[in-house]
């Protein structure tokens, strides 16, 4: 099993241009998260989907929408990128829900200039 | 406000010399806390789960107990590879959905031959 994947590995973004983040977990989680790390802060959730069909707001959703495609895909898309959102972002599963542990995929380095 | 602090936020030790690092955290209600260990580059890699104080678990060289207000993570006789970035995270209640993690910044440990 790959367990949580994520593509792509690096992007680089001028400010107004628009990315979808991909991530597919083959593990049949239930739950998928979309986080954020930046220097000297924790992770911070960005949008979370409970189950196929739903999905809701993080602590910092701003700038943000997803889709949960299906069971396994779970992407973010940034429609006008800001050099705010230079972050590494992380995608992450849970098995039969929210209250499971998470497991997270490899990242996604992103710059905006 | 919900809260989790770690500390120290980095740690340098010699390969043997044992140590602790520390998570305190404020929450209206644990519902688990969770250890990750995180390499540069990579995403976290999930290490243990604590639901209720007095709870202890152990992998390898590391400990991880729980208390009431904090938790503590022992490495016994610490190996380099043992170095690496540890991230402590609480599950509560968040924007009336229930069960999403709250992270600490980390304490980035270093472990000398």
């Amino acid at each position: 099993n790959a367990g949580v994947t994520q593509t792509p590995k690096f992007q680089v973004l001028k400010t107004g241009q628009s990315m979808t983040l991909q991530c597919a977990q083959d593990m049949n989680h239930n739950s998928m998260y979309w986080y954020r790390q930046d220097p000297g802060m924790g992770l911070r959730l960005i949008y979370y989907s409970a189950s196929e069909g739903t999905t809701d707001k993080g602590e910092v959703p701003n700038g943000y929408n997803v889709s949960r495609l299906n069971k396994r895909e779970f992407s973010l898309r940034l429609e006008s990128a800001a050099p705010s959102q230079t972050s590494v972002y992380f995608c992450a599963s849970s098995e039969a829900g929210v209250l499971d542990t998470q497991y997270f995929g490899p990242g996604t380095r992103l710059t905006v200039l | 406000e919900d809260q989790v602090t770690q500390s120290p936020e980095a740690l340098r030790l010699q390969e043997g010399e044992s140590s602790s690092l520390n998570c305190s955290y404020t929450v209206s209600g644990l519902r688990g806390l969770f250890w990750y260990r995180q390499d540069p580059g990579k995403g976290p890699e999930f290490l243990f789960t604590l639901y209720s104080a007095g709870e202890e678990k152990e992998k390898e060289r590391l400990k991880a107990t729980l208390t009431k207000k904090e938790s503590f993570l022992h490495i016994t006789a610490p190996k380099p590879e043992d170095s690496a970035t540890y991230l402590c995270a609480v599950r509560t209640n968040y924007g009336g959905s229930q069960g999403n993690l709250i992270f600490g910044k980390g304490t980035k440990l270093s472990v000398k031959p």
